[in-house]
């Protein structure tokens, strides 16, 4: 399968506790992405990460990238009971001659009140 | 208003059934994707479209078959509908210039009886 694996895929915490999720991937990648999805809803963009890069932030979200390992860490800090969801990374490269994404199992994160 | 749009929402048919979901995006985006969703895993790629002549088979393509009648519009079918078939779809799009995210549109629950 060409689809990442994330890891875990079910997390649950308590509120205000960092949650931690990992994507692992097995080809070459232009730049890794993460997607939340409200249950039975679309998914929304969080963050892209480039290939050349090794970490970024967006408010409470910090992901990182390691390409020689091929894997990508998301954190989300002092979480809340609104980042309930799951959430997929997604590795944006060529795979047979086009530009496709392709998405992970997604972790499912419950943030406990 | 919306991005992007699909329609139905919901739809519940029997199994044989020709069954049409439609997408519509105002983002002037010249491609446009159709996944499905089943319970616990990620998304699966149906087929693929990077402007309205152009029309590429994804992962799991059988069964289904689209049409692009427009860039803003982007039709799947299922000729025949099957049991195995229910599951959520999304449509997705997304622009060409650089490193880009995909804009979901909100789902449509297919139920094949």
């Amino acid at each position: 399968s060409q689809q990442g694996e994330e890891d875990p895929q079910a997390l649950s915490i308590q509120e205000g506790e960092n949650a931690t999720m990992n994507c692992s991937y097995k080809t070459s990648i232009n730049n890794l992405q993460w997607y939340r999805q409200n249950s039975g809803r679309g998914l929304v963009h969080l963050i892209l990460i480039r290939s050349n890069e090794r970490e970024k932030h967006s408010g409470r979200l910090r992901v990182t990238l390691d390409t020689s390992k091929k894997s990508s860490s998301l954190l989300i800090t002092a979480s809340r009971a609104a980042d309930t969801a799951s959430y997929f990374c997604a590795t944006d490269g060529i795979i047979q001659g086009a530009q496709k994404l392709v998405f992970g199992q997604g972790t499912r994160l419950t943030i406990n009140p | 208003d919306a991005d992007v749009t699909q329609t139905p929402r919901n739809r519940i048919t029997k199994t044989g059934k020709r069954i049409m979901l439609e997408c519509s995006q105002t983002k002037g985006h010249d491609r446009m994707y159709w996944y499905r969703q089943d319970p616990g895993l990620g998304l699966r790629l149906i087929y693929y479209s990077f402007d309205v002549k152009d029309i590429n088979k994804g992962e799991i393509s059988d069964g289904y078959s689209v049409s692009r009648q427009a860039q803003a519009k982007f039709s799947l079918s299922l000729e025949s509908a099957i049991p195995n078939q229910t599951a959520l779809y999304f449509c997705a799009t997304r622009g060409t210039s650089g490193h880009n995210e995909q804009f979901f549109g909100p789902g449509t629950r297919l139920t094949v009886l």
